[in-house]
């Protein structure tokens, strides 16, 4: 089955700067890649997401890049904010009606 | 926004016993879903379900059960319980096509 690998475990940033995120993964039919943000002692919730059919995906500070043929993306946050503390979780899946795989997770700390 | 609420929220129970986790999501989606959230192994998936009456096994079924009553209802249940299920777990559901996932807030199980 698919796997999801988390490169960073812990990131840590000075606010203003830019953090990246990469996961690479292992199924070649995999088309589908969300990120879920998990702020401390809360749950998750779905902060973007990116399908194989583009390469770059860019909401407001986030960014999401795939690289289908190193079968790796990754997430780039620009002027990372205090708020943007928090762990971050890639996933996988292969599409609609689908179940996603979640890398393990990167712990991001915003230092002022 | 979705809905997804789980109870209970902490449970602490002895090895060997039994522990029933609920969730019910109030947005009308027909899948939902039980995961596990461990240190280093991020978000494992064990049971999920596409409607009322429907179950699909997961990444890590073993030692669960799981039924789907009716739409809004999923629960886990862990007849003979082991310290290797304590854990965070979490409940989800999504709409059909399975794709953006609405977490509820997590029900914290120690087996000592």
């Amino acid at each position: 089955g698919e796997k999801v690998e988390q490169h960073e475990s812990t990131l840590s940033v000075r606010e203003g700067d830019s953090a990246v995120i990469n996961c690479t993964y292992t199924d070649t039919a995999s088309s589908y890649f969300p990120w879920y943000k998990q702020e401390a002692g809360k749950s998750l919730h779905f902060v973007i997401d990116i399908r194989s059919n583009v390469d770059r995906k860019q909401s407001q500070r986030l960014t999401v890049l795939l690289d289908k043929k190193a079968k790796r993306f990754s997430l780039h946050i620009t002027a990372t904010q205090p708020e943007d503390s928090a762990i971050y979780f890639c996933a996988a899946s292969r599409g609609s009606f689908n179940k996603l795989t979640f890398g393990a997770g990167t712990r991001l700390a915003v230092c002022p | 926004e979705a809905a997804v609420t789980q109870s209970p929220r902490n449970k602490v129970t002895v090895t060997g016993g039994n522990v029933t986790l609920s969730c019910r999501q109030t947005n009308s989606h027909n899948y939902m879903y039980w995961y596990r959230q461990d240190t280093g192994h991020g978000l494992r998936l064990i049971h999920y379900s596409y409607g009322a009456g429907n179950l699909q096994i997961g990444d890590v079924p073993d030692g669960y059960k799981a039924t789907r009553t009716t739409q809004e209802d999923f629960f886990l249940l862990l007849e003979l319980a082991s310290p290797s299920q304590t854990s965070l777990y979490f409940c989800a559901s999504s709409d059909s096509s399975g794709n953006t996932l609405y977490f509820g807030e997590g029900s914290r199980l120690i087996v000592v």
